[in-house]
């Protein structure tokens, strides 16, 4: 059973444009919620993270905006960049897990020039 | 200072063998996490040490055993491979104990093909 489900699988955004992957998830204990950034040949790198006591995090360019009542997140990436693409993980964890986290399918994010 | 570093980077296995995976944390760290990460689809967790004891672990069969040393460093070890274990095996550290959710930083990953 999926714990985080992802969409969309695959993206292509022009140069300049919004990139915005959803994540939804079914588990009320889950208290963190980061995004993960994977090149090819490359582990995940964290990216940008928000906890549920807040609605809205933007670091840079990356936003994630949090609905605690729909148990939806998702990330906005502004003015994307061919740089940009790659493939994007949302996750949850909950607390007292260590670094259990469990993670979405994915979304290959090309940004054309 | 050096991220997470695992060894080997790509590893060829044949069915029914064994496979020992090596992971060195980053420097600071002290928590070390295994994922296992298929073509296409996200990582999913295996199991976490710290103080050299398994604290957690993910859904995945007792052939999936590991090791933390006093260095902080970490062994994965699967035995009895299948062709299904054919995937990405990935370490992450994090600087915390086990009651904390602390960010996770990712090594490059060991490609493992069992044929």
């Amino acid at each position: 059973q999926q714990q985080v489900k992802q969409s969309p699988q695959s993206l292509i955004v022009q140069k300049g444009g919004i990139s915005i992957i959803n994540c939804a998830y079914e588990n009320t204990a889950f208290d963190y919620f980061p995004w993960y950034q994977q090149f090819p040949g490359k582990g995940p790198a964290l990216l940008i993270a928000i906890r549920p006591d807040v609605s809205e995090k933007k670091e840079g360019r990356f936003t994630i905006s949090f609905n605690k009542s729909a148990k939806q997140f998702s990330l906005h990436i502004m003015d994307s960049q061919p740089g940009d693409s790659a493939t994007y993980f949302c996750a949850a964890s909950r607390p007292n897990t260590g670094n259990q986290f469990y993670f979405g399918t994915g979304t290959s994010l090309t940004v054309i020039p | 200072d050096a991220g997470v570093t695992q060894s080997p980077t790509h590893l060829i296995k044949t069915r029914g063998q064994q496979v020992t995976l090596r992971c060195s944390p980053k420097s600071g760290h002290d928590t070390v996490s295994w994922y296992q990460q298929a073509l296409g689809q996200g990582p999913q967790f295996i199991f976490q040490y710290y103080e050299e004891e398994e604290r957690q672990r993910g859904n995945f069969p007792d052939r999936f055993s590991g090791h933390q040393f006093p260095n902080y460093s970490s062994e994965l070890n699967v035995n009895a491979l299948l062709l299904g274990d054919s995937a990405l095996y990935l370490c992450a550290s994090s600087s915390l104990g086990s009651s904390y959710n602390s960010p996770l930083h990712f090594g490059n990953g060991t490609r493992l093909t069992v044929t």
